[in-house]
């Protein structure tokens, strides 16, 4: 059984670099079939897609936090991570990580991981 | 970037009656391959969203047959014919025929009467 765990801080100052990595156990990350996904949800709202990145370091991301997003991928350790600069509060949300086919986006996801930003 | 909108916002069931939530996206989601790129999520108290419906009307793997999907170009629904307890939590509609980005929509909330 596939299974995803984000971990990180949980608190992070503005300003600085929110970093948080996905593991994934039960499969392989380097499966050809899959990319590997972002989504945060702020307290009591919907649902927003950060980005997204195939095994061999291809990466989309939201072109709203584009400048700001960094996704990347550790084949050996079968992990992915995030990397968020210049975070506010307005980036306070829990975040998850998930796995996504082109006909099955975001089959399998983490149980997820909230981040406050606050000083 | 496609913009989903979903009505009701919130939805208020007896156990053992239907529901009916409508997803309307600002393009079509119809793409040249034919195939339509609307998913339905479930997002229960406390969990993690999880996918029920892909490409409009496909059950995922152990969605139960009281789900159901239809629609086409730009208007879609979920129907539950009959709502049980666990069906609680908060409905998406999302779309994957423009990326970047995914888009979802704003979630329908649906809790038992």
């Amino acid at each position: 059984q596939l299974q995803l765990q984000e971990s990180g801080p949980g608190l992070v100052k503005p300003s600085e670099t929110l970093s948080l990595t996905c593991t994934v156990s039960g499969g392989s990350i380097s499966s050809s079939s899959y990319y590997w996904g972002w989504i945060r949800q702020p307290p009591g709202k919907g649902l927003e897609w950060i980005g997204s990145i195939y095994y061999s370091g291809s990466t989309y991301y939201n072109p709203s936090l584009k400048s700001r997003v960094t996704i990347s991928v550790d084949t050996s350790k079968n992990q992915f991570s995030l990397k968020l600069s210049s975070v506010t509060a307005a980036d306070t949300a829990v975040y998850y990580c998930a796995r996504l086919a082109r006909t099955l986006p975001f089959d399998y996801w983490g149980q997820g991981t909230l981040v406050t930003v606050s000083s | 970037d496609i913009v989903m909108t979903q009505t009701p916002l919130s939805l208020s069931v007896t156990p053992g009656q239907p529901a009916s939530i409508s997803c309307k996206s600002s393009q079509s989601l119809l793409h040249s391959d034919g195939k339509t790129y609307l998913y339905w999520y479930l997002q229960k108290p406390g969990q993690p969203p999880q996918l029920l419906i892909y490409e409009v009307s496909n059950r995922f793997s152990g969605v139960p047959d009281r789900f159901s999907g239809s629609g086409s170009g730009t208007d879609f629904t979920l129907k539950i014919s009959r709502v049980e307890a666990e069906d609680v939590g908060v409905y998406y509609c999302m779309q994957s025929i423009q990326l970047p980005p995914f888009t979802f929509g704003p979630g329908t909330k649906v809790d038992i009467k």
